[in-house]
């Protein structure tokens, strides 16, 4: 338990539908993140927030939309996804962006597949 | 933007056999972290290493954060069955207040009996 859960744990959708996935952090942490891993590519890392704001977007495709309403909770809003969008999708969480130091520490993710 | 080559890409040892992993690159790095992903789930944090030169252990895990700060390695030490996952290097580099996190692509070791 690394105190960042993630739901759902799978998740199957067709490319017209509309989904969400959802991150809390337990940890009193300030900073959330969204990654995309695919299979066998270094972690790509999508969204930033730090306390609240968005301080990063990837150049992530407007199909996937951050919301991050507190501090302790991320959201990943879903619609009319690629095939291509498959993955899993880790959300992690951390105390201060800003450290060298700072360490991440990751949900369990969502399985996404897109049909 | 900056890469960290990990290899090797996948290993398949004996139980009790030790393990080596590493990660290169022609960037500098400040601090380097290296995970393990057990399938499933997400990735864990295994050691943190934050200055050159610096040997850390935990447990039958030994990395060291190299002198040219452009590597790092990964030992396991007579390895187990639970060892099995996927390990991740990742290096962290900061300029002024921007700091970036960089992941290698992983090593997929499985561990047979």
């Amino acid at each position: 338990e690394t105190g960042v859960t993630q739901t759902p744990r799978h998740l199957v959708m067709g490319m017209t539908n509309k989904k969400s996935l959802k991150c809390e952090q337990h940890l009193g942490h300030n900073a959330m993140y969204w990654y995309k891993q695919s299979a066998k590519k270094p972690l790509e890392l999508m969204f930033v927030y730090n306390f609240k704001e968005q301080t990063e977007n990837n150049s992530v495709p407007s199909r996937f939309s951050p919301e991050c309403p507190n501090s302790s909770h991320l959201f990943l809003h879903l619609h009319t996804l690629q095939p291509e969008d498959s993955a899993l999708y880790l959300c992690a969480s951390s105390q201060d962006p800003g450290r060298e130091s700072e360490k991440l520490f990751f949900g369990s993710g969502t399985q996404l597949s897109v049909l | 933007g900056q890469q960290l080559n990990q290899s090797p890409q996948s290993m398949f040892i004996q139980e009790g056999e030790d393990v080596s992993m590493n990660c290169t690159s022609s960037s500098i790095f400040n601090t380097w972290l290296w995970y393990k992903q057990d399938p499933g789930e997400g990735p864990v944090l295994l050691i943190a290493l934050y200055k050159a030169g610096e040997l850390t252990s935990n447990g039958r895990l030994t990395a060291q954060f190299g002198i040219t700060r452009k590597d790092s390695f990964l030992n396991i030490s007579a390895s187990i069955p639970s060892d099995v996952g996927i390990y991740f290097c990742a290096g962290i580099t900061s300029s002024g207040s921007a700091r970036q996190l960089t992941f290698g692509s992983g090593t997929q070791l499985t561990v047979l009996p």
